[in-house]
């Protein structure tokens, strides 16, 4: 089945830090990819999205390129900040239109000043 | 941007009562909800779709019979977890998508309810 796996965590940077938080995605036919975003005590909001190979999703500086060829999605931000610090997850879906999600299991990101 | 409540945010039960968990969609209109389970530091695991008037459609593995859903109109999903066990207790995250272009294909969700059964 489609399945999302992402690097464990804890991952702790320091502010200005380069971040890269991999994800690699298992999956039949041509799935949507997407980054969410849960800050402590809230919902997961949606980050950035891709709904086919080669696009480039970006947001809040953070950005995720889809490669069909590696079945990757790595989430990039070149200069991290205090306020970046969050649960990030990767998710696919089989077709947007469907809208249901698979999602990875979560990658903590602490980022100290 | 649109917003998706949850009520309550967190609940603690005996065992072997029922839970109902209620997920609005405040300023449009859901015409699909999802309900998630979330265990500490893992992943959300999708447990059901409701489409609004419609019955939910369950993951395989998740008992309908425990896991009552109901959608019973564009902005109200409600999950009763029914003789709840300790087993029951985790974080549960309602989703919901709207009919429009620019609502389609992406979820906006609720900030999740946290259910701790004694």
């Amino acid at each position: 089945g489609n399945s999302v796996t992402q690097m464990e965590g804890p991952v702790t940077l320091s502010e200005e830090a380069f971040l890269t938080i991999n994800c690699t995605y298992t999956a039949t036919g041509y799935p949507s990819l997407f980054w969410y975003v849960q800050y402590p005590g809230e919902g997961l909001q949606l980050l950035l999205k891709a709904t086919k190979a080669d696009d480039k999703g970006s947001n809040k500086g953070f950005e995720a390129t889809y490669r069909k060829e590696t079945t990757s999605f790595h989430l990039e931000k070149g200069s991290v900040q205090v306020s970046d610090s969050a649960v990030y997850f990767c998710a696919l879906s089989e077709r947007i239109n469907t809208g249901k999600l698979i999602f990875g299991q979560g990658t903590t990101l602490q980022v100290k000043p | 941007g649109a917003v998706v409540s949850q009520h309550p945010s967190w609940v603690i039960c005996k065992s072997g009562t029922s839970v109902k968990i209620e997920c609005r969609s405040l300023d449009f209109q859901a015409t699909t909800m999802f309900w998630y389970r979330q265990f500490p530091k893992q992943s959300l695991m999708l447990m059901a779709t409701s489409n609004e008037g419609s019955k939910a459609t369950y993951e395989q593995g998740v008992e309908k019979d425990k896991f009552l859903i109901n959608h019973a109109s564009l902005t109200l999903s409600t999950l009763t977890v029914t003789s709840a066990h300790p087993e029951d207790s985790s974080f549960y995250i309602c989703s919901a998508r709207g009919r429009s272009e620019r609502e389609r294909g992406e979820q906006f969700f609720g900030p999740g309810t946290r259910l701790t059964v004694l």
